[in-house]
């Protein structure tokens, strides 16, 4: 099993760039989160996906933010424009339904913006 | 709202030797789950060890083992016999089961554990 895998590993972009992260979750988990990781903090969940439905997006940023999860599969989070406050890491993890026996996380993308 | 604090930003232990890591959390709620996951520098979260609020006894894995006390709201982690390998930074989670919205993960900000050779 290939776990959660992300892409890319390290982005650095420009302000105001846009910039986009890919998750490919554990197949056959319906249930997708992308989180935010705030360098000396603990992850913060950004979307939860059930399948290809966004059920909780309180968090996330709308205005630049957006994130999709076509045919319930994989997903892409964008940032658009990217501002120097959203240097962070980027991690996808995923779960079968509920999550009751936690998550299995991928390693992230690390963004910088200069 | 439900938070988890970790007053340890850091922790040292000599190899072999065993260590015991802090975590409270508030919730108004009776029924969630803990847990504690390691992030070494891959950045990877590894789940280490899961509680159930409704379980009285204490969840163990191998070396790892937890001292659950609900009413107090406290969820240690006792890493023994340390290895090398065991350095990473440890953050501690809560979860609600009440479903819905409350499906996420709440995080501490994290305990970074040294282990001395």
């Amino acid at each position: 099993e290939a776990g959660v895998v992300q892409s890319p590993r390290y982005k650095i972009i420009e302000k105001k760039q846009p910039v986009a992260f890919w998750c490919n979750p554990i197949s056959g988990h319906n249930t997708l989160y992308w989180y935010r990781q705030n360098l000396g903090q603990g992850p913060e969940l950004l979307i939860r996906y059930e399948n290809e439905e966004a059920v909780d997006d309180s968090q996330l940023p709308k205005d630049r933010f957006s994130a999709e999860r076509l045919k319930g599969v994989d997903s892409t989070l964008k940032i658009q424009p990217a501002e120097l406050g959203d240097s962070a890491v980027y991690l996808c993890a995923s779960s079968l339904e509920a999550g009751d026996y936690g998550y299995t996380f991928g390693s992230g993308t690390r963004l910088t913006v200069v | 709202a439900q938070t988890v604090t970790q007053s340890q930003p850091e922790m040292s232990v000599q190899e072999a030797e065993t260590v015991t890591l802090s975590c409270t959390y508030d919730t108004s709620e009776s029924d969630y789950y803990l847990f504690w996951y390691k992030q070494p520098p891959s950045r990877q979260m590894i789940l280490v060890i899961r509680q159930e609020a409704y379980k009285q006894q204490n969840a163990t894995e191998n070396r790892f083992s937890v001292n659950f006390q609900k009413a107090a709201k406290s969820f240690s982690l006792k890493i023994s016999d340390s290895q090398l390998g065991d350095a990473a930074m440890y953050f501690c989670a809560y979860r609600s089961n009440y479903g819905g919205a409350t499906n996420k993960l709440i995080f501490g900000t994290g305990t970074l554990l040294a282990v001395q050779p």
